[in-house]
């Protein structure tokens, strides 16, 4: 079974600072895709970035982007000119890519980083 | 194109009592997943349902059970209540059968059983 270990509970940053939030991962598999899902506090969870294992090249989204060690089995979220609506929980999430197995669209979530932006 | 809506978005009921959930997923898409959040054992994934047929399940008991409908809308039931069953649960819904699909949330139900 994959499991997913976010070991900061909480993290803060200056507003317009640079912030950068861990995540590593176990799992056997050679192919999967790896998530960072935002949760303010409307509990709404929203999709910041996704990471598919079989490239190479981090992702980017504006102002996050991720560094992914496939070898280290790590992925770290980091977020750049950091804003006030930055504020919430930052989940790390797993998802195998064999769908044939029946994996299909299920997410493994580490236990969240809690991130506070400060004037 | 409106988002994933789940209703109700609040809940009280109490021990022994049983629940349903609905999740309207977006439009188009096939694939509903359920999660439970809580504070002790954060974001687990309940089951999912693809064209009406549940694909996968969680690690949790015969009293929580679901449905897909021909429309993809999902329903999720909670028989006999228990305090712990107190949660937040999501509703996520994507294209199809995962790949490189993306699920996009719902804003949640949160249930309190008293």
């Amino acid at each position: 079974a994959q499991t997913v270990t976010q070991s900061q509970p909480e993290m803060s940053v200056q507003e317009a600072e640079t912030v950068t939030l861990s995540c590593t991962y176990d799992t056997s598999e050679s192919d999967y895709y790896l998530f960072w899902y935002k949760q303010p506090p409307s509990r709404q969870m929203i999709l910041v970035i996704r990471q598919e294992a079989y490239k190479q090249q981090n992702a980017t989204e504006n102002r996050f982007s991720v560094n992914f060690q496939k070898a280290a089995k790590s992925f770290s979220l980091k977020i750049s000119d950091s804003q006030l609506g930055d504020a919430a929980m930052y989940f790390c999430a797993y998802r195998t890519y064999i769908i044939l197995t029946g994996g299909g669209n299920k997410l493994t979530f580490g236990t969240g980083t809690q991130l506070k932006v400060e004037l | 194109k409106a988002g994933v809506t789940q209703t109700p978005r609040y809940l009280i009921k109490t021990r022994g009592q049983q629940v349903t959930l609905s999740c309207s997923p977006i439009s188009g898409h096939r694939s509903v997943s359920w999660y439970q959040q809580t504070p002790g054992q954060g974001l687990q994934f309940l089951f999912e349902y693809f064209s009406e047929t549940q694909r996968n399940k969680g690690n949790f008991p015969g009293r929580f059970s679901g449905r897909q409908f021909s429309n993809s809308r999902s329903e999720m039931n909670v028989s006999t209540l228990e305090l712990g069953d107190s949660a937040l649960y999501l509703c996520a819904s994507s294209l199809g059968a995962g790949g490189s699909d993306t699920q996009y949330f719902g804003p949640g139900t949160r249930l309190t059983v008293l």
